[in-house]
């Protein structure tokens, strides 16, 4: 069974950029979660795509968006990006249904924005 | 959603049992309570969820009083690669909005 897996593994780039991250999810799983992870603090849930379709979000800007796919992969797109924006970014895809607290984690994704 | 709080760092020495304790006072009837631990530049990993009393799994065990304000994480003979951030999640029955506060440093020494 291949867990979850993320790309690229690190990523730099220039403030007002626009990046993508990709996220596979673990197979079974329909439902998946992006959370951003500043140095030193947990995981800031961003968003979640339950069965292609956006289930839940977090405070985070518009410029923040994302997609699923048929085969429940997802994608993280953030347009010009700020310093701030410097994390790593998790993906976490689960079975989905009630009771969806055990998530699957990838190992993620550093970003550096210049 | 109910907001937690945890001691921010703890030591321990191997062979030790560890015994983490979260807060969360505005814990609300359909809240579940779950338990996440962390490596450095790795994902968070589930370790254990629970309602109220006690529930005991593989590596650890969860305690919950009856008034839900509070739970303890207790983590048997802990070992040096015990030594990560552990994070204790309160959330409602859906779970589809994780909400992790600044979890609890770990380190086991030997």
């Amino acid at each position: 069974e291949t867990g979850v897996t993320q790309s690229p593994t690190h990523l730099i780039k220039t403030r007002g950029q626009q990046v993508t991250l990709r996220c596979s999810s673990q197979s079974g799983h329909n439902t998946v979660s992006w959370y951003q992870q500043a140095l030193g603090q947990g995981p800031q849930f961003i968003f979640q795509y339950y069965r292609e379709e956006e289930n839940g979000r977090g405070n985070f800007p518009p410029r923040f968006s994302g997609l699923q796919f048929p085969n429940y992969s997802s994608e993280l797109n953030v347009n010009a990006l700020e310093l701030d924006d410097s994390a790593l970014y998790l993906c976490a895809s689960s079975p989905g249904g009630q009771g969806n607290y055990e998530q699957y984690f990838g190992p993620g994704t550093r970003l550096t924005v210049t | 959603l109910a907001k937690t709080t945890q001691p921010i760092s703890m030591d321990s020495y191997e062979g030790q049992e560890v015994n983490i304790t979260c807060s969360h006072n505005n814990i609300a009837t359909n809240d579940y309570i779950t338990w996440y631990q962390q490596f450095p530049s790795q994902g968070p990993r589930f370790i254990i969820q629970g309602y109220k009393t006690k529930v005991t799994n593989e590596v650890a065990s969860l305690f919950i009083p009856a008034d839900r304000k509070s739970s303890t994480l207790s983590l048997p003979r802990v070992s040096l690669s015990d030594t990560a951030v552990y994070y204790c999640l309160v959330g409602d029955t859906w779970g589809n909005k994780l909400v992790f506060g600044a979890g609890t440093i770990l380190r086991v020494k030997s």
